[in-house]
């Protein structure tokens, strides 16, 4: 089973449109979570950071189950703009502070007007 | 605010070249990573240092070589380009601890020709 796991898409939607993607990790000892969006040839940037009680930023929400080991990210009245691939991270941290990242393949999303 | 700055922008080699990447950030960061990224596909890990004068092998570390002597610069290293190595390049930063995401640069796109 892959360390991250993301469902490739492409997930097209209408303007205006509610779309989630899940992204599901393997180790429960990870320890912090992010969804990163990385336009076409363009560097990954800091989307949201993923807080166990959920948090929300403007239309987007993201999700933590620990019990079922997987995040979510919802986006709410999807603009055109909002096209993009969604990648999960998962750090696993320990005492000495080291940590290892592991970034998910993404997700692509294509709003379509 | 420079944040992580690569450089070249573009480069174009021939096979058995050999070139450095420059990377440098200027957040104070303890961490910082090298990616590499095919198109259509993930990141994928280099290499990575945890501090200046450490360094260690990630994901796909063949044919590549780090050092970090200061703590804002940490170069990348082909000795020997082959055509196995055309991607993009990114370098990335964080700070110490597992719930600091890490900020990227805008890459570096590596033509082997």
């Amino acid at each position: 089973r892959k360390e991250v796991e993301q469902d490739p898409g492409p997930f097209n939607v209408p303007e205006g449109a509610t779309v989630a993607f899940n992204c599901t990790y393997s180790n429960s000892a990870s320890q912090s979570f992010f969804w990163y969006r990385q336009d076409c040839r363009k560097e990954p940037k800091l989307l949201m950071s993923v807080y166990s009680s959920g948090n929300e930023d403007g239309r987007f929400t993201a999700q933590l189950n620990r019990a079922s080991q997987y995040i979510s990210l919802l986006i709410r009245d999807s603009k055109l703009s909002d096209s993009a691939t969604y990648l999960c991270v998962v750090n696993v941290g320990n005492s000495g502070g080291y940590q290892k990242v592991t970034f998910g393949t993404g997700t692509k999303l294509q709003v379509i007007p | 605010n420079a944040g992580v700055t690569q450089t070249p922008k573009f480069r174009i080699l021939k096979i058995g070249q050999s070139m450095t990447l420059q990377c440098t950030q200027d957040m104070n960061h303890n961490y910082m990573y090298w990616y590499r990224q095919d198109p259509g596909m993930g990141l994928k890990l280099i290499y990575y240092s945890v501090g200046a004068g450490i360094t260690d092998k990630g994901e796909v570390p063949n044919g590549y070589n780090v050092s970090r002597s200061t703590t804002e610069d940490f170069p990348l290293r082909l000795e020997l380009a082959a055509p196995s190595q055309t991607s993009v390049y990114f370098c990335a930063s964080s700070y110490w601890g597992s719930n600091q995401p890490q900020h990227f640069g805008d890459g570096t796109r590596l033509s082997i020709l």
